[in-house]
């Protein structure tokens, strides 16, 4: 069975450092690749997704992720974290095959980002 | 506005009652997902329907119930609510296998 792994439960971050949330998924076949973003409070939204193409993806608010095939990962980065960073990262994977829409979700990494 | 909208945000309800949580989108997406949220389990998975009158189990749909009879809703009921269904519930809709997300529910069962 399809499995999405987020290694970081909880990361606490001061304003300024770098971020790098890790994303590992099962599946042998192509597929697509979403970092969604839920800010306290608030609904999930859409931080940046991989199709196909150049494997280095940019999304809102300076996070970018890197799909590497070979090591199945799909590691989300951002250089400079700020205070509004805080909230919680989930990244879901989709087999590109079929019809069916189904993400499969990793648990979530909850980021706190100090000022 | 286009979107996607839940009602009621808030809801208290007692063990044993029933209760139903409405979605509605704008968009026309055919595919449409109903998950509850909890703290140490992620974002599971209801319930989805892929088109008007069809609907699947997901991952957790024990103690749930839904309808699709219009593209643009897509209730979900408890029929007779007990503890562990509380939770924040967030309904989902998908256009090419991107999903949009509603607001959230957060139900309190008492």
């Amino acid at each position: 069975a399809q499995s999405v792994s987020q290694h970081n439960h909880h990361v606490i971050l001061s304003e300024a450092a770098s971020l790098e949330l890790g994303c590992n998924y099962s599946y042998g076949g192509t597929v697509n690749l979403f970092w969604y973003v839920q800010y306290p409070g608030q609904h999930l939204q859409l931080l940046l997704k991989y199709f196909s193409g150049d494997p280095l993806v940019k999304g809102i608010k300076g996070f970018e992720a890197e799909f590497i095939k070979s090591k199945f990962s799909f590691n989300l980065r951002k250089p400079s974290v700020q205070w509004s960073d805080t909230a919680e990262y989930f990244c879901a994977v989709k087999s590109s095959a079929g019809n069916n829409r189904k993400l499969i979700w990793g648990l979530g990494t909850s980021l706190a980002v100090n000022p | 506005d286009a979107g996607i909208t839940q009602s009621p945000r808030y809801k208290i309800t007692e063990t044993g009652r029933q209760v139903t949580l409405m979605c509605h989108q704008t968009w026309s997406h055919s595919y449409m997902f109903w998950y509850r949220q909890d703290l140490g389990h992620g974002l599971r998975l209801i319930y989805y329907s892929a088109a008007a009158d069809i609907t699947d189990k997901g991952e957790v749909p024990d103690g749930y119930v839904v309808s699709r009879s219009k593209t643009e809703n897509f209730p979900l009921t408890l029929e007779s609510a007990t503890r562990s269904q509380t939770s924040v519930y967030f309904c989902a809709s998908t256009r090419e296998d991107e999903q949009y997300f509603g607001p959230g529910t957060r139900l309190t069962v008492t």
